[in-house]
């Protein structure tokens, strides 16, 4: 089963800045089968990026995705004030569990 | 457009039994896998199994199997997840999510249900 390491757990940031976020994996993931999904406090997840770089429909084009193998990065260019939520990294694919990460919460400063 | 609903919260004692719903709409229900998602309070999102409701072809994740089942009634387009006897562990929000596709390659969550908040007592 791969684990997926997410950092970091809190990220401060004012509105405008730019957010980096990991999600590291314990063994290589397959065909980059890496999606990302944010949560706002009591809503479901919402999809952002699918295929490690591919945005889903209707996300804003300041988030983007990277990475491939081990080492994945969603990187949000200017923090909007709504971007401010839980962030969830997930490796997808034919071979379950598809296991999430634990989560970066992104803070206002 | 694709809608997941899930059944209302649930309130109940350590060792009752228990089945939530998730009714697909806006698609053709028996062509996508189907999935659970278990999310205890403030904690992250955790991958508890998927079904192909064509066949009731199930896959739990280890940390599940046995715990829960997964199951569907593709007559009625509803995708279920029952408890034989609660714990105060099971404490949570869950959520049934889609798949994009049927394809692997899509296998993320493109669509989810709002939640059914479950609260086990003693």
């Amino acid at each position: 089963e791969i684990v997926l390491t997410q950092s970091p757990g809190t990220l401060s940031l004012s509105p405008g800045e730019r957010a980096t976020l990991s999600c590291r994996a314990s063994q290589r993931v397959f065909s980059n089968y890496l999606a990302w999904y944010q949560q706002r406090p009591g809503q479901p997840p919402r999809l952002l990026i699918y295929g490690a770089s591919s945005r889903a429909t209707g996300i804003p084009d300041r988030f983007s995705g990277s990475g491939s193998g081990t080492d994945f990065t969603l990187t949000i260019s200017r923090v909007e004030p709504e971007d401010f939520a839980v962030y969830f990294c997930q490796k997808y694919g034919s071979s379950p569990p598809n296991t999430f990460g634990q989560g970066t919460k992104l803070e206002i400063k | 457009e694709v809608q997941l609903v899930q059944s209302g919260a649930e309130v109940k004692k350590t060792g009752e039994s228990l089945k939530i719903s998730c009714e697909g709409s806006g698609y053709r229900f028996h062509n996508y896998w189907i999935g659970w998602v278990r999310q205890m309070p403030g904690k992250g999102l955790e991958w508890m199994g998927i079904i192909w409701p064509g066949d009731s072809d199930t896959r739990y994740s280890p940390s599940f199997q046995g715990q829960v089942t997964i199951s569907v009634d593709k007559s009625i387009n509803t995708a279920y997840l029952q408890w034989s006897s609660l714990k105060a562990s099971d404490t949570a929000m869950y959520f049934c999510a889609r798949h994009k596709d049927v394809d692997s390659s899509n296998y993320y969550f493109a669509y989810w249900g709002q939640g059914t908040l479950v609260t086990v007592s003693s």
